[in-house]
């Protein structure tokens, strides 16, 4: 089965760090996803993982362990424009089909 | 410049009525997806297409009906609409390459009264 899990809400501060943690367990793995989703808007695309390890774009960092089936998004220096809802996905073994998790709200407060 | 375009943005409809949302992308991408978007905010796949031909099809009623009529185009047709239709619809792409992402659209809220 797909399996996906985010907490469901998380606050920060501004000028703070926060880190959104994913685990998952799927059929098959062909990486993993994260996208902001602002509300009433579409979701789009941050960062991409399929390697174990860290990747690293200007204040955002997302990090995956295969062998745990987890990642983390970090986001640094908080800005109240980062207060949005993160979605992690996985492509699983087909490679046609993106899982979502449930999704993270986050709010960034002054 | 828009990537992948969906029409119409609301709709707001019957029960009992048919409806289509249409959609386009420019990016010439090979596969093309619905998903739908409840009011928890949780996304899920409906159907996905690759160089127009049916590739998921998930547990969604007969009442929904995609059409691809070329690579860059897949519609969506719900007959008979009920009320627990109503959730937001987006439609996506991405390119046949592991590290290829979703593209959205910006969504097409249905409300059903």
């Amino acid at each position: 089965g797909q399996n996906i899990d985010q907490p469901t809400e998380m606050t920060a501060t501004e000028g703070a760090i926060v880190q959104i943690n994913c685990t998952y367990q799927t059929s098959g793995f062909n990486g993993l996803f994260w996208y902001q989703q602002h509300a009433g808007e579409a979701p789009t695309f941050l960062s991409y993982n399929v390697l174990d390890g860290l990747e690293e774009k200007g204040r955002f960092s997302s990090f995956l362990s295969r062998s745990k089936g987890y990642s983390y998004l970090l986001l640094k220096e908080l800005q109240m424009k980062d207060s949005a809802s993160y979605l992690c996905a996985v492509r699983d073994s087909s490679g046609q089909n993106f899982v979502f998790g449930p999704g993270t709200r986050l709010s960034v407060l002054p | 410049d828009t990537a992948v375009s969906q029409t119409p943005k609301y709709l707001v409809t019957q029960m009992g009525n048919d409806k289509s949302i249409k959609c386009e992308q420019n990016l010439g991408h090979d596969t093309m997806y619905w998903y739908k978007q409840d009011s928890k905010k949780f996304l899920k796949i409906m159907f996905s297409y690759n160089n127009k031909e049916l590739i998921i099809n998930e547990t969604v009623p007969n009442r929904f009906s995609p059409k691809s009529p070329d690579k860059a185009h897949l519609n969506l047709h719900i007959n008979s609409l009920e009320l627990g239709d109503s959730a937001v619809y987006f439609c996506a792409s991405s390119q046949d390459r592991y590290n290829s992402p979703l593209h959205f659209g910006n969504g097409t809220r249905l409300t059903v009264t």
